[in-house]
């Protein structure tokens, strides 16, 4: 069966640090991975999602950007965090082709103090 | 652009009380939709794909239904466990999946 990590869980930041996020996929090869963001009365906004090593779509211009070193590991940085990062930030994968459901992460809690 | 809305926003039950959850969808070239459940401070956890209208799948107390416009989350008689957040998303032609805010479901008991 296939499983989805992240970590750190909860993450504390002052502005202006820098952020590492990573999420790892384990039970499948080539997935499709995205990162979403969830801010509290608001849905899920897509802020990147990969098709495999290396190829990375942005849909939101940030201060963030991602990584995928490896084919199941997907990872979430920036170089210095406003407040307005703070939010839960949750990492999902599906199957390529048709349309598959996306399993997601358990989330890291992330506030930028 | 693509658009799914959810209502209501909040919906409170008395257990034994069934009800309905709505998802109206405004997607061009519908491929998938979906239905998750989100509990508070965790991941999405995924419930139901319906590919076509007239499609229903079932999964204990829950039962989904959809048609060309809107998909419906039928609730019977439910418990405090089904106490949960309800995500409905849709899969366009794009490539990327457009949730609603979902709706927040109490069951008192």
């Amino acid at each position: 069966s296939q499983t989805i990590h992240q970590w750190p869980a909860t993450l504390v930041q002052p502005v202006g640090s820098p952020l590492s996020l990573e999420c790892t996929v384990e039970g499948t090869s080539n997935p499709n991975l995205y990162w979403y963001r969830q801010a509290a009365g608001r849905g899920l906004q897509l802020l990147f999602y990969s098709v495999g090593i290396g190829q990375i779509s942005s849909e939101v211009p940030q201060n963030l950007s991602a990584s995928r070193p490896q084919d199941r590991q997907f990872i979430l940085s920036s170089k210095k965090l406003l407040l307005s990062d703070s939010g839960f930030y949750l990492c999902a994968w599906d199957r390529t082709g048709r349309s598959y459901e996306q399993y997601f992460g358990p989330g890291t809690r992330l506030t930028v103090t | 652009e693509d658009q799914v809305t959810q209502s209501p926003e909040a919906l409170r039950l008395q257990e034994g009380e069934s009800s309905s959850l709505n998802c109206s969808y405004t997607v061009s070239g519908l491929r998938g939709l979906f239905w998750y459940r989100q509990d508070p401070g965790k991941g999405p956890e995924f419930l139901f794909t319906l590919y076509s209208a007239g499609e229903e799948k079932e999964k204990e107390r829950l039962k989904a239904t959809l048609t060309k416009k809107e998909s419906f989350l039928h609730i019977t008689a439910p418990k405090p466990e089904d106490s949960a957040t309800y995500l409905c998303a849709a899969h366009g032609s794009n490539y990327k999946l457009t949730f609603g805010k979902g709706t927040l479901l109490t069951v008192n008991p």
